[in-house]
């Protein structure tokens, strides 16, 4: 099946510096992946949706400027946190819509924290 | 834009009993419905899904879900739940375009033995 895989799986920063999170599709082309925020014990928020070679999408509320969504490729797409500060600390997972008919396959999600 | 409530925060039962988590949702338009299933610290693993036809759907693990059009509902329901079935699920719906998912607020399952 369709697998994404995405990495790290957990990281943890100094306030102030960059993080970048990575997710890959391995078996198949993703033209267009979905980043996600979730908090403890909350659901999933959705922050932006990513198309290759295009500008991501961001939902309202979300920084563009801080979350640098960068999908250069059909099998990569990248988050990068700038100046992560504290309350950035949180789960990040990717999403990707498969071949199959509304598919979406997930990857295994990366815990920020931010010190 | 369409939107999810998932009626229980937590669901404790014990093991061997049936199982129902409710789910709502609101949509101007016709929408497709997704249960998802996450277990700590990882992503989301797809249990079902309904786009159309029968409206009984069945998933993996032993989970079926009911889409009822005129009350705007999709709950999932399980005969006799497992101490592994412990997790949080998670309601979803999309639009028939296939734009973006949006989700509930995800029910916690406990199982006790």
């Amino acid at each position: 099946g369709a697998v994404v895989s995405q990495h790290p799986s957990r990281v943890i920063c100094k306030s102030g510096t960059s993080v970048k999170i990575e997710c890959r599709s391995l078996d198949f082309q993703a033209t267009t992946m979905f980043w996600y925020r979730q908090f403890p014990k909350q659901s999933l928020m959705l922050m932006a949706t990513s198309n290759e070679g295009s500008k991501a999408t961001y939902e309202q509320g979300v920084e563009k400027d801080k979350f640098l969504i960068n999908h250069a490729s059909l099998t990569l797409s990248t988050l990068t946190v700038t100046s992560a500060h504290p309350e950035d600390s949180s789960f990040y997972i990717c999403s990707a819509r498969t071949g199959a008919l509304y598919g979406y396959t997930f990857g295994s999600g990366t815990r920020l924290t931010v010190v | 834009a369409q939107s999810v409530t998932q009626l229980d925060s937590q669901v404790p039962v014990f093991e061997e009993a049936p199982v129902e988590l409710r789910c709502n949702y609101s949509s101007s338009v016709s929408v497709y419905l997704f249960w998802y299933v996450q277990y700590p610290n990882q992503g989301l693993q797809l249990l079902l899904k309904y786009l159309s036809g029968s409206t009984l759907v069945k998933g993996i693990n032993g989970f079926e879900a009911e889409f009822n059009k005129s009350q705007t509902s999709f709950h999932l329901r399980k005969p006799s739940v497992h101490i592994s079935d412990t997790a949080e699920y998670f309601c979803a719906v999309s639009d028939q375009q296939g734009g973006k998912l949006i989700f509930g607020q995800g029910t916690e399952l406990s199982v006790k033995p």
